[in-house]
This record gives structure tokens, sequence and C-alpha cells, in this order.
């Protein structure tokens, strides 16, 4: 299985800064990673896909980039919405999640 | 506008069969390249795939898990079924069906449609 690592687990940020959640495969993915955003008792909801394509409908504000093993999701503003968590996954293969990033605001 | 819902029990005892029942609506599973996928995510912890099925009924099953699963499609009642035997205390989880966007090849998938979620407990 491939391990895929999110760093920080929880992180704490004010309305307006720029927030940047890495994270980190056991193995080169290339550019198969996704980012997912999660709120109390909801689904999952894909903001990006293939490291930096957004999801349609989801704020210009959320970026991705990276490719290999590394990979960062960017909010360039943080907005009180945010607050989630958000979880990366990789899909070069049988996919797997990382652990999650609690964004708290 | 593709929907999914998934159904099922919401309470089990171990060493049980589940069946959950996914029912979608806004795309057909007998279309080229349409797949459905299954996920769960046990409470407080992170997401884990589970198994994917396609319009060719083509089946890829996790590997830590694929002696406990079968799906199986209905495409003229638009479902995807899932079961899984002998169930534990550690399969306690909300479960999810989504609607495969994209992948480089058969077995990987990310899902841009997902259902509301359905937790199953399993106790004794």
């Amino acid at each position: 299985d491939i391990q895929m690592t999110q760093s920080p687990s929880t992180l704490s940020a004010s309305v307006g800064d720029r927030v940047t959640i890495t994270c980190r495969a056991s193995q080169s993915i290339g550019t198969w990673l996704a980012w997912y955003q999660q709120k109390p008792g909801k689904a999952p909801k894909l903001l990006i896909y293939k490291a930096s394509n957004l999801e349609g409908g989801v704020p210009a504000r959320f970026s991705g980039s990276g490719s290999g093993t590394e990979f960062t999701l960017t909010i360039s503003s943080l907005q009180p919405d945010d607050s989630a968590t958000y979880y990366c996954q990789q899909y070069t293969g049988y996919s797997t999640f990382g652990g999650g990033t609690k964004v708290e605001i | 506008q593709i929907t999914l819902k998934e159904s099922g029990p919401s309470l089990m005892t171990p060493t049980q069969t589940l069946t959950l029942t996914c029912t979608f609506s806004g795309f057909s599973l007998s279309t080229y390249g349409v797949g459905v996928g299954w996920i769960r995510q046990p409470p407080g912890k992170a997401l884990e795939w589970l198994v994917l099925i396609y319009w060719d009924d083509d089946k890829r099953y996790s590997p830590s898990l694929q002696t406990r699963l079968t799906i199986t499609k209905d495409t003229s009642r638009n479902q995807v079924v899932l079961t899984m035997a002998n169930i534990d205390p550690a399969d306690t989880a909300t479960y999810y069906c989504a609607h495969r966007l994209e992948g480089p090849n058969w077995n990987a998938a990310v899902f841009d449609y997902w259902s509301q979620g359905t937790l199953v407990t399993v106790s004794s």
C-alpha cells in the first residue's frame, strides 16, 4: 500500500490567512492526487483532482500543487466556511487516503 | 444532476453479513467508463476505499478486504449492492457510495459525487 501522510494534523488560523496543508506519499504517484473537504456529519467534497485541477464550483481560493511524493493544498484567503477537515487521496492504483488535517478558524 | 443514496441497517451483530444498497440517479452504470465505489470512515478516523464496480461488471476490491466483500449492480434499477461477510466491531463506520470521476487505470478512482453516508454500528 502507498501510505499518505498529512501535516499538520490540526491548524488554527484567522480569516484572511494563507493556509497550506502538506501531503506526502510513500512512493511516487505522479500527479494522481486529490483533495477533499469534509465537514462534521457530511460526506467528503472533492476540491482538487490530478494534483492541481479545481473541481467545478469550488472557489478559486483553493489551489493544489505538487508531483511525485510531495503535494500541497493552499487556501489563499481563509474564510469562515473553510472550517473543516481536509483529506488527500492518492489514486495511482488502489486508493489510499491521508489521515486528515483539521482546520480551525 | 448526479445523486446517490445508500440504505441498509444501522445496527449489526458480529459475524453477520452486512448488505448495503446504493441507489443513484443522473448517470447510467451501463455507460462506457462509468464506475461506482464504496468508501468507509470509522468514527473520528480517516477514509478507507473498499471496492469499485464498472459499467462492464468489472470489479476491483481492496486487497485487505477482498475475501469479505462482494459487489453487484442492477443496471435497470440504478443500484449497486455491497455485502460484507463476517462483520466485526472494527467494521463500525459510516459507509459511503460515490461516483468515479477518473483514474489512470481501473484500480484507481477519484470520486466527485458522494452519498450522504450511513453509520453502521457492529456490537454484540
